[in-house]
């Protein structure tokens, strides 16, 4: 049972280009969300979060927002940059993080 | 300096087999957890220590035993080891128990096991 889910594997974007990384989840007692960059051979490292009771975090170029109503998050990257280019995951806050698959980002020069 | 290190980084071994995986974080955090990243890219979390003592212990086979020496510390034993096993394994540590505001966990750089 898949509590959060990111259900595009790839998304390929231009440099310069707005990079849009989507994330739905299921259990609406969620308070805390995440963004997690990973490059390969790498461990994941912090991006950007966000609390339940808000619907928007900016920080520099990425920007996360959340739709309770929908149970849907999006990670906003703007502008793209070819170091950009990870596996983004997003993870919501129970009793532990609780991850999806993973969402590989490429970004084009 | 490395935050979060973990040991092997490859491990390569037979069915039925009894290996070990080391991790030590030296960020002064409270917190260790074990995640499995299986086949399908799922990061799952399988265990979670906080200063010592088991916290959170998913639906992990038996043949799977955490040992938390000291909180900079928890390794993960392996017994009698089965195909199915072949994972990335990643150690992470937090300031607390992952709750809100406090959810960003600090990942080792994993610890691909095959299983042969």
């Amino acid at each position: 049972d898949q509590q959060v889910k990111q259900n595009s594997p790839s998304l390929s974007v231009q440099e310069g280009r707005i990079s849009i990384l989507n994330c739905d989840y299921t259990n609406s007692m969620f308070d805390y969300f995440l963004w997690y960059k990973k490059y390969p051979a790498e461990g994941p490292t912090f991006l950007i979060s966000i609390s339940s009771i808000k619907d928007k975090n900016e920080d520099g170029r990425f920007t996360v927002f959340l739709n309770k109503s929908a149970k849907h998050l999006s990670l906003h990257i703007v502008p793209s940059q070819p170091g950009d280019s990870a596996v983004y995951f997003c993870a919501a806050s129970g009793t532990a993080l609780i991850f999806g698959k993973g969402t590989t980002l490429s970004v084009s020069s | 300096d490395t935050a979060v290190s973990q040991t092997p980084k490859y491990l390569v071994t037979q069915m039925g087999n009894d290996k070990s995986i080391k991790c030590e974080q030296n960020l002064g955090h409270d917190t260790m957890y074990w995640y499995k990243q299986d086949s399908k890219k799922f990061l799952k979390i399988m265990f979670s220590y906080n200063n010592k003592e088991l916290i959170i212990n998913e639906t992990v086979p038996n043949r799977f035993s955490p040992k938390s020496p000291d909180k900079a510390h928890l390794n993960l034993h392996i017994n009698s080891l089965e195909l199915g096993d072949s994972a990335v394994y990643f150690c992470a540590s937090s300031q607390d128990i992952v709750r809100g505001p406090a959810g960003e966990l600090f990942f080792g750089e994993g610890s691909r096991l095959t299983v042969l």
